[in-house]
């Protein structure tokens, strides 16, 4: 399968732990993205790289976030401090934009978390 | 991004059409319709986009009105599993900022 998986699909954990996912993206894409989502509400834009630099992140994301993209490749979000307003799914989209081309975002299945 | 307007829920028959509408009447010059849909359980899938032209691709039609300002987007022949929440967002398609709004879309049930 050369679609974008994250890992884990499910994640349990308790107030104020600290949690960490990952996102593999399709090969070769330069852009990936982060979006958090709510139960009956569309995803919402948490930040995005561009190869291995972070140019956009939004006002959802706390301190409490960071997320990284070494070499461009896969990338990691981590929450720290866990809270129960945390738990939500988060997708991760990848794409390939060249000049100012298009950007059709290819997304994964997600990581459902839930902070108990 | 401009905003976008979408009926909460839609039903219909398999094998008819399914016409979803999207109000995004302040959309500028510059940013293109794109439609997504999300089937239960899974990430958004990308359907089609399109800036003034109609579009059509193997999954779907979008007919965008002369003044921009709505969209349809078209399954001409409906089937079950394509029950799933349709978004309808816009956005620029270079320079600028690439913040996708997606909205709450419409729930699309397909029935027998």
């Amino acid at each position: 399968d050369t679609g974008v998986s994250q890992d884990p699909r499910h994640k349990i954990t308790k107030r104020g732990q600290n949690v960490t996912f990952r996102c593999d993206p399709i090969s070769e894409h330069n852009r990936l993205y982060w979006y958090r989502q709510t139960l009956g509400q569309g995803p919402e834009f948490l930040t995005y790289f561009q190869n291995e630099a972070q140019l956009e992140k939004s006002r959802l994301l706390s301190d409490r976030f960071s997320a990284e993209r070494p070499k461009g490749s896969f990338s990691t979000l981590e929450i720290q401090r866990t809270e129960q307003g945390d738990s939500a799914m988060y997708l991760c989209a990848s794409s390939l934009v060249i000049g100012t081309g298009f950007d059709e975002q290819y997304f994964g299945p997600g990581t459902r978390l839930t902070v108990t | 991004d401009a905003k976008t307007t979408q009926p909460t829920s839609m039903d219909c028959a398999e094998g008819r059409a399914a016409n979803l509408p999207c109000n995004h009447s302040t959309i500028s010059g510059n940013e293109y319709v794109y439609w997504y849909r999300q089937i239960h359980s899974q990430g958004p899938q990308y359907i089609i986009h399109g800036l003034k032209n109609n579009e059509t691709n193997e999954m779907a039609s979008l007919i965008i009105t002369e003044d921009r300002k709505s969209s349809t987007l078209i399954l001409p022949h409906a089937t079950l599993r394509d029950t799933a929440v349709y978004y309808c967002i816009v956005r620029a398609a270079s320079g600028g900022s690439y913040i996708p709004t997606f909205g709450r879309g419409t729930s699309l049930i397909v029935h027998p």
